[in-house]
């Protein structure tokens, strides 16, 4: 699975929009992007996943470069609660037919602050 | 309830003991996996099984096992605990779709 890099730590103000990158510039073809958050050591919990299109759900949107080879997750509106460690992974279809092995790294630590 | 349990939440042993982990779930799932988490670290994946008679090792398998009872449910053992396996654990689930992993709360494991 390619590897992704992930700025070790962000602010953010409350009511503004989170942005969160990640570079993933050896993806394959096949590799999806996820995003998942893990609030102080709960389980990580599934935010958003995207191959080419740019992808928007309840929690937030997904914008991947044409090239792929980085991606950004936002959260519109952040609130306290979204104060999490951040982790970006690529993976082929991980839950798909053909396994997709989930690889975390150490993630972006989001502060928001009030 | 959950869709994904763990128990036991905390637990405290000594070096040498036999323990289990044990992990069930609600969501119908197929795939199941054990993750551990050190601090300050990323989760690494320690075994994972597609179905019952599917399991495989991860890349931390060395000082464990597991036994998938059934679809629902996926235990992880230390044979003889030391305490460089206190950590906190993560069972996960997937389905055949495309919409990642469930987690469960995690069991926070103390060797001393």
């Amino acid at each position: 699975d390619a590897k992704t890099t992930q700025p070790p730590s962000m602010d953010c103000a409350e009511g503004r929009a989170a942005n969160l990158p990640c570079n993933h510039s050896t993806i394959s073809g096949n590799e999806y992007v996820y995003w998942y958050r893990q609030i102080h050591s709960q389980g990580p919990q599934y935010i958003i996943h995207g191959l080419k299109n740019n992808e928007t759900n309840e929690m937030a949107s997904l914008i991947i470069t044409e090239d792929r080879k980085s991606s950004t997750l936002i959260l519109p509106h952040a609130t306290l609660r979204d104060t999490a460690v951040y982790y970006c992974i690529v993976s082929t279809n991980a839950g798909g037919t053909s396994y997709g092995k989930l690889t975390f790294g150490q993630g972006t630590i989001l502060t928001v602050h009030p | 309830d959950a869709d994904v349990t763990q128990t036991p939440r905390n637990r405290i042993t000594k070096t040498g003991k036999r323990i289990m982990l044990e992990c069930s779930q609600t969501k119908g799932h197929d795939r199941m996996y054990w993750y551990r988490q050190d601090p300050g670290l990323g989760l690494r994946l320690i075994y994972y099984s597609f179905d019952v008679k599917d399991i495989n090792k991860g890349e931390i398998s060395d000082g464990y096992s597991v036994s998938r009872q059934a679809q629902a449910k996926f235990s992880l053992s230390l044979e003889s605990a030391i305490p460089n396996q206190t950590a906190l654990y993560f069972c996960a689930t997937s389905g055949r779709g495309r919409y990642g992993y469930t987690f469960g709360s995690g069991t926070r494991l103390t060797v001393v």
